[in-house]
């Protein structure tokens, strides 16, 4: 089956410590995405990718890290300089990502909590 | 800066009712509208993607449209089901955001039996 996968499900970090979250896709998609959603808010874009060893910046990008060293994985880290890093993170991927009209597929989530 | 908001933030209806939800946004420079579905805990599924020269899209029991003049979408759910309560999300790619999607926080429909 075509689509993404987004692991673990559920995790939980500890003060002072850095976390990955991790996403791969096999929809040969160019595009790549990480999303921030907290209850009753809209999602909340982190980075982005066009391509591999490519990514940029997006809204909330303080406390977090990626790469993207293969076409099908881009990793999230929650660094420990994110002070509120309790959410449900979505990836997402696209075609191209160029902006034009590309449908969005996302991943099933991971839900971080702090211990 | 593209303002996307929904109201009403949740939604309850008999079963059977055909609905309407709502989306507005504050700049008319878009390359699309998209709505998406969440389910608790999950992942969000598109449903409709409306290009910014179209007026509108259909699939199945669900119609968007697009009026860019007012800055509204709507999305109209025919004879509705308990299978389609969830979550709805509406998300525009804007020229003036570099093509990103500026997503709006979702009305949470309830269809009861």
């Amino acid at each position: 089956d075509g689509g993404i996968t987004q692991s673990p499900k559920y995790l939980f970090r500890k003060e002072g410590q850095n976390v990955t979250l991790s996403c791969e896709q096999n929809l040969n998609h160019d595009a790549m995405y990480w999303y921030r959603q907290d209850p009753g808010q809209g999602l909340r874009l982190i980075y982005y990718s066009q391509i591999v060893n490519d990514f940029q910046k997006g809204d909330i990008a303080e406390g977090y890290s990626v790469s993207r060293e293969k076409k099908e994985s881009f990793p999230l880290t929650v660094t420990s300089a994110q002070k509120n890093p309790t959410a449900f993170y979505l990836c997402a991927s696209s075609t191209r990502g160029r902006g034009t009209n590309e449908k969005l597929f996302f991943g099933s989530g991971t839900q971080l909590s702090v211990l | 800066k593209q303002e996307v908001t929904q109201i009403p933030a949740a939604l309850s209806v008999p079963e059977g009712e055909n609905l309407v939800l709502n989306c507005s946004f504050t700049d008319s420079a878009i390359y699309n509208l998209q709505w998406f579905r969440q389910d608790p805990g999950k992942g969000l599924t598109s449903l409709l993607l409306i290009q910014s020269s179209q007026r509108e899209q259909t699939s199945g029991r669900l119609n968007a449209s697009l009026d860019k003049s007012s800055g509204r979408s709507t999305l109209y759910i025919a004879a509705s089901q308990p299978g389609d309560s969830a979550t709805y999300l509406c998300a525009l790619g804007s020229y003036n955001q570099g093509g990103k999607l500026i997503f709006g926080q979702g009305t949470e429909l309830s269809v009861k039996p």
